[in-house]
């Protein structure tokens, strides 16, 4: 079965421009989350949807961080503008929610750096 | 609030020798899950092994096992006949259910390096 699918896989980008993140979940999980990891800060969750609905989005840092789940096979997340001290690898990962433990499968992540 | 504490930024470990890796976790529910993710330099998370908060008898996977201690809120990952392979970040999480509201919280990490 394919994993979860991410692109771009890696992205150079000038601050200040728009830089969208895109992902597939496993067929059938009815969980996505959204991570950022950077060295300073760890492993953070994003935001989470459950159903495309979202569920929590406290972790979005701030207004330029927008995340959508339009259907069942494809989320986004999308920052604009992006700035320097967005620079970070961008997990998505997806759950079903009987499945042992609501286990999280992930992405290969997107390294985004923003110069 | 939930927590979850890796104490060990970094471990060594001779080829084919066993290390465990530390971690611990607060929080005040009674029902939950514990993972170990193995994190290469590839960057992509891999679920080592998970735990149930329920289960008494520990988990294991191949050469892979914990040491659940649920009163000292204590999940630690034993790695037997270490391999090269296994050089990578680990990180200890903790799924925890709130209202509604789930959420995994990771631990910082630990570097593990397996030596020739």
């Amino acid at each position: 079965d394919a994993g979860v699918i991410q692109s771009p896989r890696h992205e150079v980008t000038e601050m200040g421009q728009e830089v969208t993140l895109r992902c597939k979940p496993i067929s059938g999980h009815d969980y996505l989350f959204w991570y950022r990891q950077t060295m300073m800060r760890g492993l953070e969750l994003l935001i989470y949807f459950n159903n495309n609905v979202p569920i929590d989005d406290s972790g979005m840092p701030e207004d330029r961080f927008s995340a959508k789940m339009p259907n069942a096979s494809f989320s986004t997340l999308k920052i604009q503008p992006s700035e320097p001290r967005d620079s970070a690898v961008y997990f998505c990962a997806s759950s079903f929610r009987t499945d042992r433990g609501n286990t999280i499968y992930f992405g290969e992540g997107s390294w985004l750096t923003v110069v | 609030a939930q927590t979850v504490t890796q104490s060990q930024p970094e471990m060594s470990v001779q080829e084919a020798e066993t290390v465990t890796l530390s971690c611990t976790y607060d929080t005040s529910e009674s029902d939950y899950y514990l993972f170990w993710y193995k994190q290469p330099p590839s960057r992509q998370m891999i679920l080592v092994i998970r735990q149930e908060a329920y289960k008494q008898q520990n988990a294991t996977e191949n050469r892979f096992s914990v040491n659940f201690q649920k009163a000292a809120k204590s999940f630690s990952l034993k790695i037997s006949d270490s391999q090269l392979g296994d050089a990578a970040m680990y990180f200890c999480a903790y799924r925890s259910y709130s209202s509604g509201t789930y959420k995994y919280i990771f631990g910082t990490g630990t570097r593990l390096k397996v030596l020739a």
